[in-house]
């Protein structure tokens, strides 16, 4: 099983919807979660961070974590075409300092 | 200019050549890291350095040494590449970034070195 399992997608969802993007991980003492994203043939960048059981939200993003079933998510609100972008969840395990370790990202393509 | 730039952006290599990809930051982050990635496998992390003298491996070191020349340099080789070294590399910086429940820091990554080895 892997650390951290990612559908691939892609998921296409219309302009103005919801997408919503999985995560699941297998180690219960993992603490920090994240997801990046990242552009075709750009770097990830950060764009959600969750520590805590339940949701936060920044503008059109929420981060959802619950750590009893070692899953978290990502939802976008009124999707747009500058959404499309692969989403890589990533996961910070206890006693691991600032090591991250990835899924394989989904690819969410919006369209118009 | 990038806060944390790669040196080369794309390399086409031959196999048994030794191979350097070179990070540099100007973020004066202590820590930084090499990942590759790999389409269907995703960033995996390489080696990491917390510190100029603090050099450790990652998942996948096997194949590859790291050399950290100063704080803000942190390079890759491959002593004797071998095609399925082929990838994309990042190198990444980050501060410890510590809360309660754990690492609250942030990668910093840059642009990515594409390495084809043949």
């Amino acid at each position: 099983q892997k650390e951290v399992e990612q559908n691939s997608g892609p998921l296409s969802v219309p302009e103005g919807a919801i997408a919503s993007l999985n995560c699941t991980y297998s180690d219960r003492v993992s603490q920090s979660f994240f997801w990046y994203r990242q552009y075709s043939g750009k770097s990830p960048e950060l764009i959600m961070s969750i520590y805590s059981n339940g949701d936060k939200e920044d503008g059109r993003f929420t981060a959802q974590l619950n750590k009893a079933s070692q899953y978290v998510s990502l939802l976008i609100r009124d999707s747009q075409p500058s959404d499309s972008a692969t989403y890589l969840c990533a996961v910070n395990r206890a006693g691991t300092a600032s090591k991250l370790t990835f899924g394989t990202g989904t690819r969410l393509q919006v369209t118009l | 200019d990038a806060d944390v730039t790669q040196t080369p952006r794309n390399r086409i290599t031959k196999t048994g050549k030794r191979i350097m990809l070179e990070c540099s930051q100007t973020k004066g982050h202590d820590r930084m890291y090499w990942y590759r990635q790999d389409p269907g496998l995703g960033l995996r992390l390489i080696y990491y350095s917390f510190d100029v003298k603090d050099i450790n491996k990652g998942e996948i070191s096997d194949g590859y040494s790291v050399s950290r020349q100063a704080q803000a340099k942190f390079s890759l080789s491959l002593e004797s590449a071998i095609p399925n070294q082929t990838a994309l590399y990042f190198c990444a910086t980050s501060t410890p970034g510590r809360n309660r429940q754990g690492f609250s820091g942030e990668l910093f990554f840059g642009e990515g070195s594409r390495l084809t080895v043949l």
